[in-house]
């Protein structure tokens, strides 16, 4: 089976670098998301990691650590809009990925 | 191009009464999953279809729960009869190819069962 572990909520103040982490513990392993969802909405895609180490995409980046069975989203220059759930997923050895229970970042002038 | 389509967007039903939902995937796109989000919580997986075939159903409820892709595009989601934690959001996703590339997620059926 597989267990997935993030933060239930984080605050941040606008303009700021946040950090949120994602532990997991999986048989087998073929990659690692993360999504955004706010209040309402569908989940849209943020990033994939299937390789250790950071991806860059703007004011978003991701990391991977394989070994430690580690991720972290990190958000910069943050905004009001970030507001939303922040959701890690793991596909493992099926192949299916399975979600976290999301972190809710509420962010604040 | 078009995204994932889901109906309805929200429905009310009494416990006992049936429901369906119907996703349209992205044109291509060979897998499809449902997934059901119960409010604060992440998304948990029904079933997996790859074209018209169940890859994972392990967690569907298959005494009340039945899904179909017949043709191996739309798919339907039903629930009879329905309980109060059934109360949920239901996510269709789908993506090119099983184990590569991300999902893509519809808006989601709302249903609230009273």
């Amino acid at each position: 089976g597989q267990n997935i572990d993030q933060p239930t909520e984080m605050t941040a103040t606008e303009g700021a670098i946040v950090q949120i982490n994602c532990t997991y513990q999986t048989s087998g392993f073929n990659g690692l998301f993360w999504y955004q969802q706010h209040a309402g909405e569908a989940p849209t895609f943020l990033s994939y990691n299937v390789l250790d180490g950071l991806e860059e995409k703007g004011r978003f980046s991701s990391f991977l650590s394989r070994s430690k069975g580690y991720s972290y989203l990190l958000l910069k220059e943050l905004q009001m809009k970030d507001s939303a759930s922040y959701l890690c997923a793991v596909r493992g050895g099926s192949y299916i990925p399975t979600f976290g229970r999301g972190t809710s970042l509420i962010v604040h002038p | 191009e078009a995204g994932v389509a889901q109906s309805p967007r929200y429905k009310i039903i009494e416990k006992r009464q049936s429901v369906a939902f119907w996703c349209n995937p992205i044109s291509g796109h060979a897998t499809l999953y449902w997934y059901q989000q119960i409010l604060g919580q992440g998304p948990k997986l029904l079933i997996q279809f790859q074209n018209n075939g169940v890859v994972d159903d392990s967690q569907l409820p298959k005494d009340r729960f039945s899904a179909e892709r017949l043709k191996g595009v739309d798919s339907t989601l039903k629930i009879q009869p329905a309980k109060l934690e059934d109360s949920a959001v239901y996510l269709c996703a789908s993506s090119l190819l099983q184990g590569a590339g991300e999902l893509f997620f519809g808006e989601g059926s709302r249903l609230t069962v009273l």
